[in-house]
């Protein structure tokens, strides 16, 4: 069963200019969680969908940034216009919520951006 | 909200040695607790996990303790190999999380040969 595939690998880009991460989740799963990896500041949790809905956005960090999920096999995250403090890992990951919830997390292996 | 606090930041062990992370959790209600261990240029990946209805769960030489009244749980690797050199993190879910896992800030352990 393939896991989370997350596109491109790398990214490397001057400021200004627009981004795109790409995020296709586990089949049958209904959450999709998109998060942002830094030295500084750890995992942080950006937004998260439910049945391709948003339910919690209150961690992008400025209107730069957003993202969609318009079906329940894709998402993007789009930063425009990019700035070099957006450099960080960017996860994708998805899960099932299931009757209880209490269902892990699964993680792609995220996308390196660099914003030159 | 839910706060988890991770301990230590960075442990080195010698191989065949014993690793112990330690988490804490402020919210009572959390009653999902994972570990994942992250490994450079990949993402985290689910190594075990304890719901808050059993104290302890095994998995060869990875072990979870979970204390709901000390609102604490514990990672205990036995027997260290040079491939569990790595980052670990903990993480807590709840009913009042909304499906949100709250991380650690992390561990880097260090396995030496």
């Amino acid at each position: 069963d393939a896991g989370v595939i997350q596109s491109p690998r790398h990214e490397v880009t001057e400021m200004g200019q627009e981004v795109t991460l790409r995020c296709k989740p586990i089949s049958g799963h209904d959450y999709l969680f998109w998060y942002r990896q830094t030295m500084m500041r750890g995992l942080e949790l950006l937004i998260y969908f439910n049945n391709n809905v948003p339910i919690d956005d209150s961690g992008m960090p400025e209107d730069r940034f957003s993202a969609k999920m318009p079906n329940a096999s894709f998402s993007t995250l789009k930063i425009q216009p990019s700035e070099p403090r957006d450099s960080a890992v960017y996860f994708c990951a998805s899960s099932f919520g299931g009757a209880s919830g209490n269902q892990p997390q699964h993680f792609g292996d995220g996308t390196r951006l660099s914003i030159l | 909200g839910e706060n988890v606090e991770q301990h230590p930041s960075t442990l080195s062990v010698q191989e065949g040695d014993s690793a112990v992370i330690k988490c804490t959790y402020s919210d009572s209600a959390s009653n999902y607790f994972p570990w994942y261990k992250q490994e450079l240029g990949k993402g985290p990946q689910l190594i075990i996990d304890i719901r808050s209805n059993v104290g302890e769960k095994k998995d060869q030489r990875i072990a979870v303790t979970l204390n709901k009244t000390a609102k604490h749980f514990s990672l205990h690797i036995t027997e260290t190999q040079p491939e569990d050199s790595a980052v670990y993190f903990c993480a807590a879910q709840g009913p009042n999380t909304g499906n949100q896992f709250y991380f650690g800030t992390g561990t880097s352990l260090t396995v030496i040969p």
